[in-house]
């Protein structure tokens, strides 16, 4: 089936960018989103980006997408305590006609 | 504050009760999920409401069971739960099915004993 992944945990020290990767196989992928998960709390919508752009930036959030590779990353810039989280990579798949999540990076932001 | 609320926020309950989820989204949505999030599976896709009516089941047990008495609320009922059952379950919703940008809710984290 459809599968989406990315690295479980990211560790890094308050001030600096932070990048979290994520692949995808479907190739008809649409929409690309990332997800912010904080401690106790739902999923809530960060960015997304369409399958026909290679870059979207938002303040500190700069989403890049490799088509070809079928790669997509989330750089954080200036990364503080309060950005701790679970991030949640998401692909529309144009195949399956579903959203599929990846298991989430665990995003750790230390002094 | 995204708009869908989820009440009760925590559960507790035995193998042989009978509880309740429910969910209200305020954003004049017409579809509704139910998603499951635990340990082993971080999230599942169990229920897809689309304008009141259910577009997809993925092999949920019949111990779940959704409702969607209108397109604002959605329930998910449980009965004779086990304890592998104890997750956080997520509503979300979405102007259509055609547009896949999820509001979630904060979740109701369930404990099966």
């Amino acid at each position: 089936g459809e599968d989406v992944e990315q690295s479980l945990f990211l560790s890094v020290r308050e001030g600096d960018s932070s990048v979290i990767n994520c692949t995808y196989t479907d190739s008809s992928s649409t929409y690309l989103y990332w997800y912010k998960q904080e401690p106790g709390a739902g999923l809530q919508l960060l960015t997304y980006i369409f399958s026909n752009m290679d870059m979207k930036q938002d303040q500190r959030l700069t989403v890049l997408l490799n088509k070809k590779d079928k790669h997509l990353s989330l750089r954080i810039a200036d990364t503080q305590t309060g950005d701790s989280a679970i991030y949640f990579c998401a692909a529309f798949s144009g195949g399956y006609n579903k959203l599929i999540f990846g298991a989430g990076t665990r995003l750790a932001v230390h002094p | 504050e995204t708009g869908v609320t989820q009440t009760p926020r925590h559960l507790v309950m035995g193998m042989t009760n009978k509880k309740s989820l429910k969910c209200e989204q305020h954003l004049g949505h017409n579809a509704m999920y139910w998603y499951k999030q635990s340990a082993k599976k971080p999230l599942e896709l169990m229920f897809v409401y689309s304008l009141e009516e259910r577009v997809e089941n993925n092999s949920v047990p019949s111990r779940f069971s959704p409702e969607c008495p209108n397109s604002s609320h959605l329930f998910l009922h449980l009965h004779t739960l086990q304890p592998e059952d104890s997750a956080l379950y997520l509503c979300a919703s979405s102007r259509s099915l055609a547009v896949t940008e999820l509001f979630f809710g904060e979740g109701s984290r369930l404990t099966v004993l």
